[in-house]
């Protein structure tokens, strides 16, 4: 089944404590994308990669980072978690650049205490 | 800058009635829009989009939208609603300059009622 899967999918962690939220897609989709979603704020992008080993800053890339080191996968990496950061990240794909069709991954429920 | 509107929070229709959710876009050049639907404790999925061509657009679950240039409008309508429609939507406009980059608006919540 064509799919995006991130893990984990809830996650209660404490200021500062590094941590990692995978993504995978099986679609061999060139382009993967982290979002945000907040209340009132809808989605916003955080990090974007149109390949491996290439990646772009969305519209709130501050207390991130990504990388691409492998086509399927392109995790999320919070450095030093922050309250602020407490929120609901969803791992997108898509095709390349000949398609517009985005798929989503389940989301991942994320609370810095 | 780009930027996309969604007007209405919440949006309340019973069941048979013909339903609206609205999104308005602000782009350079030609605008690529989207429509994609959450439901609870689901990823967003994807109903249709608008790159070129006619300005009705059809797309999943008996959705169309309407693309407007005058107005700068993309509205998602369907003829009747289904409970299980109610859901959260969002509009979204894509860089048309090849990149990967979106602006979601803030989502407007469809709530049909039976």
């Amino acid at each position: 089944e064509a799919q995006v899967t991130q893990n984990p999918r809830y996650l209660i962690t404490v200021t500062g404590k590094k941590l990692t939220v995978t993504c995978s897609q099986n679609m061999n989709h060139e382009y993967m994308s982290w979002y945000r979603q907040d209340p009132g704020l809808g989605l916003r992008q955080i990090y974007y990669s149109m390949n491996v080993e290439v990646t772009d800053k969305g519209d709130v890339p501050e207390g991130y980072k990504v990388s691409r080191k492998e086509k399927r996968n392109f995790p999320l990496i919070l450095e030093s978690p922050s309250p602020n950061q407490t929120s609901l990240y969803f791992c997108a794909s898509r095709g390349g650049p000949s398609t517009d069709t985005q798929y989503f991954g389940p989301g991942t429920r994320l609370t810095v205490l | 800058a780009q930027s996309v509107a969604q007007p209405e929070d919440q949006v309340n229709v019973a069941e048979g009635n013909p339903l609206t959710v609205k999104c308005t876009y602000s782009v350079s050049g030609n605008p690529y829009l989207f429509w994609y639907v959450q439901y609870p404790n689901r990823g967003l999925q994807f109903l249709l989009k608008y790159i070129t061509g006619d300005n009705l657009v059809k797309g999943s679950y008996g959705f169309e939208a309407e693309f407007n240039k005058s107005q700068t409008s993309f509205h998602l309508k369907k003829p009747s609603a289904l409970v299980s429609d109610s859901a959260l939507y969002f509009c979204a406009v894509r860089d048309s300059g090849g990149t990967y980059k979106y602006i979601f608006g803030t989502g407007t919540r469809l709530k049909v009622l039976a």
